[in-house]
């Protein structure tokens, strides 16, 4: 049972276009939704986080995009650069509580073209 | 990363061997987590520690063991290499169970 769904699994944009990833969640107790960024060779590193008390987090040309009742959450990049092609996951967590780990979707590859 | 040691990078083991892999960090952290990393199925956790000597299992923890006798060190070891084990692996902490930092990883084949 997957319980992080993400998709598209890769995406190809054009420098100075929008680079979307969506993310879909099953449990209802989830209350944590970060986003972390992987280089080839690299580990992953913490990219944006958004919590389900806010619809919309936004952090220079990334954005979160929230939906509480949908159960999905989506990765905005915006004016996107050749440097900004790498791995991305989303994940969840119900989190500080002892016990509870992020769960992570597959990962989406993202390619910008120059 | 810093604050986050893992070792070793590259390692190639034979099937039936034990292998241990390491993860030290200096930012005295209370939790602590295995993954590993394989195309097509993103990062699956294999166990994790909420604590010196307190530690659960993950989604694929069979074929795996860890042990955390110290905060700074968390030991992942393949009691019994198979080939469905190369991976790579990665350590990550954090201080409130968010906002993880990841190692390095290391790179595991067995053959």
């Amino acid at each position: 049972q997957q319980q992080v769904k993400q998709s598209p699994q890769s995406l190809i944009v054009q420098k100075g276009g929008i680079s979307i990833i969506n993310c879909a969640y099953e449990n209802t107790a989830f209350d944590y939704f970060p986003w972390y960024q992987q280089f080839p060779g690299k580990g992953p590193a913490l990219l944006i986080a958004i919590r389900p008390d806010v619809s919309e987090k936004k952090e220079g040309r990334f954005t979160i995009s929230f939906n509480k009742s949908a159960k999905q959450f989506s990765l905005h990049i915006m004016d996107s650069q050749p440097g900004d092609s790498a791995t991305y996951f989303c994940a969840a967590s119900k989190g500080n509580q002892a016990g509870t780990a992020l769960i992570f979707g597959k990962g989406t590859t993202l390619s910008v073209s120059s | 990363d810093a604050g986050i040691t893992q070792s070793p990078r590259h390692k190639v083991t034979e099937t039936g061997t034990p292998v241990t892999l390491r993860c030290h960090q200096t930012e005295n952290h209370r939790y602590m987590y295995w993954y590993r990393q394989d195309p097509g199925h993103g990062l699956r956790l294999i166990h994790y520690s909420y604590g010196v000597k307190d530690t659960d299992k993950g989604e694929v923890s069979d074929g795996y063991s860890v042990s955390r006798s110290k905060t700074e060190d968390f030991l992942l070891t393949l009691e019994s290499a198979t080939s469905s084990q190369t991976s790579v692996y990665f350590c990550a902490i954090s201080e409130r169970g968010n906002g993880y930092t990841f190692g390095s990883g290391t790179r595991l084949t067995v053959v």
